[in-house]
């Protein structure tokens, strides 16, 4: 049972526009969610977080969307850079401190 | 500060061996959790440990075990190998209080021939 979701195994955008990374979860009781980005040979590193209390929230190029409703939320980073090229994990988690990931994505940003 | 350390960086061992993964977590940290990443599965969760208890568990057999010491270190032990445990490890670590994000090493990556 994949309580995490990332449906979209790639992505390839050109640089500077717009990469949207979605993410769909099951369990309800997910209170937080997390973006990590992997590079290879590297293992993830944080990239930005977002409470359920919250729709929204902001580091510079990238914003997480939450929609609790819909059990979906999405990162969006603007403006894409090659540098941003790797696979992006989304993360959530409840009370405790285990982490679910989803699948990944893939995403390519080219000149 | 340092961040978080595994040992050894890669691994090749044949069926039926055991194996001993170490991961030295960022000071102060007292949560480390394991991760195992194998191509289009995403980061399958282990087990994580805190304070020397493990605190939570994934789905795998029982050949998949750890122990955390005093020093908040962490290993991680695989036995009876099997061709399908290869894949790239991962430990990550953390203050250990929900909703703070966890910081990974660079992974050990084993091959089981």
């Amino acid at each position: 049972d994949q309580q995490v979701k990332q449906n979209s195994p790639s992505l390839s955008v050109q640089e500077g526009r717009i990469s949207i990374l979605n993410c769909d979860y099951t369990n309800s009781m997910f209170d937080y969610f997390l973006w990590y980005k992997k590079y290879p040979a590297e293992g993830p590193t944080f990239l930005i977080s977002i409470s359920s209390i919250k729709d929204k929230n902001e580091d510079g190029r990238f914003t997480v969307f939450l929609n609790k409703s819909a059990k979906h939320l999405s990162l969006h980073i603007v403006p894409s850079q090659p540098g941003d090229s790797a696979v992006y994990f989304c993360a959530a988690g409840g009370n405790t401190d285990k982490l679910i990931f989803g699948t990944g994505t893939r995403l390519q940003v080219f000149p | 500060k340092a961040g978080v350390t595994q040992t050894p960086r890669y691994l090749i061992k044949t069926r039926g061996q055991q194996v001993t993964l170490s991961c030295s977590p960022i000071s102060g940290h007292r949560s480390v959790s394991w991760y195992q990443q194998t191509p289009g599965q995403g980061l399958q969760f282990l087990f994580e440990y805190f304070s020397e208890t493990q605190r939570n568990k994934g789905n795998f057999p029982g050949r998949f075990s750890g122990r955390q010491f005093s020093n908040s270190r962490s290993e991680m032990n695989v036995s009876t190998l099997e061709l399908g445990d290869s894949a790239l490890y991962l430990c990550a670590s953390s203050t250990g209080t929900s909703g703070y994000e966890q910081y990974f090493g660079p992974g050990t990556r084993l091959t089981v021939t």
